[in-house]
């Protein structure tokens, strides 16, 4: 099974909002991921994380905060938002680290309005 | 500067037209390069990885090369359901990160 799980597939949020994305992945990965991706651009790293610990916050405004509560579970939360925010949110989890490749989630495309 | 380019852009065939993808990299001490599927507003899909100059993958009409340079995606005889978006990844030398390519936009014509 090389599946990760991604909730809700679509959000419409106002800006004074707050949302979670969710994540669920069973295959053991240690590594997990937070992608963002525009329309007709490739997906860009948000955040990873190792073992349960955040390895990497790519400078990602304090709006979006992630939070990874054990290993099969990552979620996404969301406050204050901007329209330019809108985008596709990409879940992703691979065996270790970013050396072995990435299994992705079909994403929260996300609105907001 | 590690950087992964794609080309073509995007890229247009009949039903049954072979050809190939090209994915370029600048990458020294290559710890892997991954080719994705990506259809519109999913997800990518895990397609190959390939780790050695030489090394070559296969699935379906599908198959990955891979160089000291640069990696080939050959497509044989494709049919209107290849179409989507193929994208290429490797790992940053310096942080533990995936760069992508831009991608190549693949449309079958049946």
């Amino acid at each position: 099974d090389t599946e990760v799980t991604q909730t809700p597939k679509h959000l419409v949020m106002g800006m004074t909002n707050k949302k979670s994305l969710k994540c669920e992945q069973h295959m053991g990965h240690r590594a997990m991921y937070w992608y963002k991706q525009k329309a007709k651009k490739p997906p860009e790293l948000m955040f990873v994380y190792s073992y349960e610990k955040l390895s990497i916050n790519e400078s990602v405004p304090s709006r979006f905060s992630p939070e990874c509560p054990n290993s099969s579970l990552l979620n996404l939360h969301l406050h204050a938002l901007q329209p330019e925010d809108s985008a596709l949110y990409l879940c992703a989890s691979s065996q270790e680290s970013l050396n072995t490749e990435a299994f992705f989630g079909q994403g929260t495309r996300l609105t907001v309005v | 500067e590690d950087q992964v380019t794609q080309s073509p852009e995007a890229l247009r065939l009949q039903e049954g037209e072979s050809s190939s993808l090209n994915c370029s990299y600048t990458v020294s001490g290559l710890r892997g390069l991954f080719w994705y599927r990506q259809d519109p507003g999913k997800g990518p899909e895990f397609l190959f990885t390939l780790y050695s100059a030489g090394e070559e993958k296969e699935k379906e009409r599908l198959k990955a090369t891979l160089t000291k340079k640069e990696s080939f995606l050959h497509i044989t005889a494709p049919k209107p359901e290849d179409s989507a978006t193929y994208l290429c990844a490797v790992p940053e030398n310096r942080d533990d990160k995936i760069i992508f390519g831009k991608g190549t936009r693949l449309h079958i014509l049946p």
